[in-house]
């Protein structure tokens, strides 16, 4: 099977600057989720989506960061305005459920370098 | 809030060695516990998880990992390394088997192997 896409693979922008990255998890599956990786710590859970709705956003900073999972699909997240902090990896991943026997297949990631 | 701490950021083994990675969590509830691998521009890769039951598990490339709840320790095993297993290793805990995106990551193990 396909596995999970991240587009683009690396994005360099200055601050101020808006961004968005796109995923296409594995078709059928009903949970995606959205991971911000900064260097040197474990990816930090941003979003998670069942179908596409919202299940959890409790860590995204809503006053820049937003993420849309149109048709229950593929997903966008967007960065508006960028600050240097927001340099990281941004990984999606998905999995067919959040029962115990689905587990998460990660993308490879989008880097972002803010400037 | 859970946590999970991954006290060496850094270690090196020669190819043949036997390896272990320390892992300790603080969680007020029965944890679920995760070791994932991350080689160098990819996503991470689900090694072993623990649930219940036994507290030794088997995971894929031969690694193994013990659940110790007496130390809150959940270290991650291989008899003998091999060169393609350095890569970045994260634990995670999370608070649920259903919640499977809701983990909290270590902020990582980097494994250097040497020839």
């Amino acid at each position: 099977e396909a596995g999970v896409a991240q587009s683009p693979r690396y994005k360099i922008i200055e601050k101020r600057q808006s961004v968005a990255f796109w995923c296409n998890p594995i078709s059928g599956h009903a949970t995606l989720y959205w991971y911000q990786q900064i260097l040197g710590q474990g990816p930090k859970l941003l979003i998670q989506f069942q179908n596409n709705g919202v299940v959890d956003d409790s860590q995204l900073p809503k006053d820049r960061f937003s993420a849309e999972r149109l048709k229950g699909v593929d997903s966008t997240l967007k960065i508006q305005p960028a600050k240097l902090e927001d340099s990281a990896v941004y990984l999606c991943a998905s999995s067919s459920t959040t029962g115990v026997n689905s587990p998460l297949h990660f993308g490879n990631g989008t880097r972002l370098t803010v400037t | 809030a859970q946590s999970v701490t991954q006290p060496d950021i850094h270690i090196t083994v020669s190819e043949g060695a036997s390896l272990e990675l320390r892992c300790n969590y603080s969680y007020g509830a029965t944890p679920y516990l995760f070791w994932y691998v991350q080689s160098p521009g990819q996503g991470l890769q689900l090694l072993l998880k623990y649930f219940s039951g036994d507290t030794l598990v088997q995971g894929i490339k031969g690694f193994e990992a013990e659940f110790k709840r007496s130390q809150s320790s959940f270290n991650l095993r291989k008899p003998s390394v091999h060169w393609s297993d350095a890569a970045e290793y994260f634990c995670a805990v999370g608070p649920e088997p259903t919640s499977y995106g809701k983990l909290t990551f270590g902020q990582g193990t980097i494994l250097t192997v040497h020839p």
